[in-house]
């Protein structure tokens, strides 16, 4: 069965440090997200992707995040600058994005932590 | 977005059915309703979706009045596996350049189900 894969599944890094998260969506799908999840608190969206451009983005995602699909099959979250309030567990996620039935696969979480 | 309201947790016997009942008063005439299920440290995985009445597949049932105000999500006869926290989502859903595009989804606390022996 296809499924999201996400790397590195951990990310230790010091507050002020440029991390990139690496996320390999389901092939035929058209529509990616970023999710992020604070150890003990609920999922959080950060920002949906299709046709190569952000379609919605949450109140969190500000000028330190970026995204990008950088070639056929990788989608990756970049934080500028890190913060210690950085430090959780981010998802990505991606669907299909046919008309009515719309499920998003997510991989299984890259933990970052910003010492 | 809809806000959702759903139970903090709830506790089942193996072998019960579980109903997990979901507030969504504010639903759009556009908005799915979605159910997600996470494990600890894991990616929330989907269930089931639904417009109105009612949905079946090989996991669970949800069941949407008429009103659509509210919605429930029906796990029949659970294991000690089916602990999890489980999440109502009111999916907007939006035509972008004539191709249906999904928003945001607004994940709320989620439902902790435990399932004791």
């Amino acid at each position: 069965e296809p499924e999201v894969t996400q790397t590195p599944s951990h990310q230790v890094t010091q507050m002020g440090q440029e991390v990139i998260l690496r996320c390999v969506p389901i092939s035929n799908h058209l529509y990616f997200y970023w999710y992020r999840q604070i150890l003990g608190q609920k999922v959080e969206f950060l920002v949906s992707f299709y046709n190569n451009e952000i379609s919605e983005k949450s109140e969190i995602f500000d000028d330190q995040f970026s995204v990008e699909r950088p070639d056929g099959s990788n989608f990756t979250l970049k934080i500028r600058s890190t913060k210690l309030e950085d430090s959780a567990m981010y998802f990505c996620a991606s669907s299909e994005g046919t008309s009515g039935y719309n499920e998003q696969f997510f991989g299984p979480g890259t933990r970052l932590t910003v010492l | 977005l809809a806000k959702t309201t759903q139970p903090i947790s709830m506790d089942s016997y193996e072998g019960q059915e579980v109903n997990i009942t979901c507030s969504h008063n504010n639903i759009a005439t556009n908005d799915y309703i979605t159910w997600y299920q996470q494990f600890p440290s894991q990616g929330p995985r989907f269930i089931i979706q639904g417009y109105k009445t009612k949905v079946t597949n090989e996991v669970a049932s949800l069941f949407i009045p008429a009103d659509r105000k509210s919605s429930t999500l029906s796990l029949p006869r659970v294991s000690l596996s089916d602990t999890a926290v489980y999440y109502c989502l009111v999916g907007d859903k939006r035509n972008l350049l004539g191709t249906d595009s999904w928003g945001k989804f607004q994940f709320g606390a989620g439902t902790q189900v435990v399932v004791t022996p």
